[in-house]
C-alpha cells in the first residue's frame, strides 16, 4: 500500500505553533481512529509522541497534539521550541497489505 | 525506562543471511517483556520507515511484509527478553537501518537505536 503523504518540511519560529499534516484514504486515516505520530532526532530512533490520534504517551509535553478530520490527521506543535527540529512521521493501521503504513515523514525546523 | 538495543548489522553480499538480535531492559513492574507485541520495522532514506515483520507476546504468531515473506523469520526468546529477525536471500533493497520496537496496541510504544545492513556485492 502506499504510504501517507505529509510535507516534506515544515517551519516555525520559536513560541510559534505549527500543524503537520498526514494525508491517507478511506482505507486507513479515514476509518479508524488508530494514527500514530513518531519524532526522530538525527541518528536517534523514532520517539512515539501521540497515538490513537489524539493521546499523549507519559511523558510527553501537552505542546504536542493530535486531531484527526476525514482522511487527514494533524499533529500541531505549540509553543516551538529549538528541540521541537527533528523529522516527524505519522502512521495508521490499514486494511489494505500488511495493515500497517507510515508517512512520508517531515522535516520540521525551527527559524 | 525500556531500553532495546540492536545488534548483528553488518555488510554482506547478495543472496547472503544475517541475523539480527534485539535485546530488551527496563520494563517496570507489571509491563514485562511477555506482555508486548514486538516488531522490527526499517528506515531508508528513500522509502522512508517501513515496518517488516511483528510477533504475538507469546510467539504463537507472526506477521510480515509481504517483500520478505519466504525470507525472514522472526522469532523471540521471553526468558531473554529478546527478539530476532532471521534474514535470508538478502537483497540490495534489503539495505536498511533496522530497528526493533515494542507495541501495546497499534502503535510502537518504544524503539531501539537501530543496527545498519548494508547488502551490496
Amino acid at each position: 500500500q502506499s504510504a501517507l503523504t505529509q510535507p516534506a518540511s515544515v517551519s516555525g519560529s520559536p513560541g510559534h505553533s505549527i500543524a503537520i499534516s498526514c494525508t491517507g484514504s478511506s482505507s486507513d486515516v479515514g476509518s479508524y481512529n488508530l494514527v500514530s505520530w513518531y519524532q526522530q532526532h538525527p541518528g536517534r530512533g523514532p520517539k512515539l509522541i501521540i497515538y490513537n490520534v489524539s493521546y499523549r504517551p507519559s511523558g510527553i509535553s501537552n505542546r504536542f497534539s493530535g486531531s484527526k478530520s476525514g482522511d487527514t490527521a494533524t499533529l500541531t506543535i505549540s509553543g516551538l521550541q529549538a528541540e521541537d527540529e527533528a523529522d516527524y512521521y505519522c502512521g495508521s493501521y490499514t486494511r489494505s497489505g500488511s495493515n500497517w503504513v507510515f508517512g512520508t515523514g517531515t522535516k520540521v525546523t525551527v527559524l | 525506562e525500556v531500553e532495546l538495543v540492536e545488534s548483528g548489522g553488518a555488510l554482506v553480499q547478495p543472496g547472503e543471511s544475517l541475523r539480527l538480535s534485539c535485546a530488551a531492559s527496563g520494563f517496570t513492574f507489571g509491563f514485562t517483556f511477555s506482555r508486548f507485541w514486538m516488531s522490527w520495522v526499517r528506515q531508508t532514506p528513500g522509502k522512508g520507515l517501513e515496518w517488516v515483520a511483528k510477533i504475538k507476546p507469546d510467539g504463537n504468531e507472526k506477521y510480515y511484509v509481504d517483500s520478505v515473506k519466504g525470507r525472514f523469520s522472526i522469532s523471540r526468546d521471553n526468558a531473554k527478553k529478546s527478539v530476532y529477525l532471521q534474514m535470508n536471500s538478502l537483497r540490495d533493497e534489503d539495505s536498511a537501518v533496522y530497528y526493533c520496537a515494542t507495541s501495546s496496541g497499534w502503535y510502537f510504544d518504544d524503539w531501539g537505536q537501530g543496527t545498519q545492513v548494508t547488502v551490496s556485492s
